[in-house]
């Protein structure tokens, strides 16, 4: 059964610690992403990798860290130094194609998320 | 940067009215995507739009990209309670990843 893959579904983490949210998928993508979700609010791109060890910033990576040492493993690690980390995240993958000589991201499949809550 | 917006950030109607959503680009979109996120759920892939002034139908959904291929519009006609949902674009500038607009929470009355 082909898919992507999150967890833990909810996560309590005081404050000051560091956590870490699991993403695996076994569709052979080569692109995997994070994203966070605030209520009411859109997608907001957190870190994303095209390939196996590496990745690039994406617009809030501050307080965050990712690694990416297998295709199907993208963890993110939230650290205390992110000031406002409660919300919902979504790790998503997708396949990289080069339709007219440059790269481009076809559709995106998503987890089914993790809501971090920091008590 | 490349910056998405997306109207109305929320819209409420009665089932059987239609609804549409809009989306408009600071830059030329190389393709737009348009997902749906049900409450409690994740994104969703509805489809993709390539070519400028294309359309595309998925039942009573219809999907226009602008001529500009800086604008994009979702269209539902006759709405049911399963539409009832979030639904976003994302736009892609020639780059590896995808820019979202803030989305557009849709609520309906039966």
């Amino acid at each position: 059964d082909g898919g992507i893959t999150q967890s833990p579904k909810y996560l309590f983490r005081k404050e000051g610690q560091n956590v870490t949210l699991s993403c695996e998928q076994n569709l052979n993508h080569d692109a995997m992403y994070w994203y966070r979700q605030d209520p009411g609010q859109g997608l907001r791109l957190i870190y994303y990798s095209q390939i196996v060890n590496d990745f690039q910033k994406g617009d809030i990576a501050e307080g965050y860290s990712v690694s990416r040492e297998k295709k199907e493993s993208f963890p993110l690690t939230v650290t205390s130094a992110q000031k406002n980390p409660t919300a919902f995240y979504l790790c998503a993958s997708s396949i990289l194609y080069s339709p007219q000589g440059f790269t481009s991201t076809d559709t995106q499949y998503f987890g089914p998320g993790t809501r971090l809550t920091v008590l | 940067g490349q910056q998405v917006m997306q109207i109305p950030q929320y819209q409420h109607v009665q089932e059987g009215e239609d609804f549409t959503t809009y989306c408009n680009s600071s830059t030329t979109l190389s393709n737009i995507q348009w997902y749906k996120q049900r409450p409690g759920g994740h994104p969703v892939f509805l489809i993709q739009l390539v070519k400028s002034g294309e359309v595309k139908k998925q039942k009573r959904l219809t999907f226009q990209f602008g001529e500009a291929k800086k604008n994009s519009s979702l269209h539902i006609t006759a709405t049911q309670t399963t539409d009832v949902g979030t639904y976003f674009c994302a736009g892609i500038q020639g780059a590896q990843k995808l820019v979202f607009g803030q989305g557009t929470r849709l609520t309906i009355n039966p």
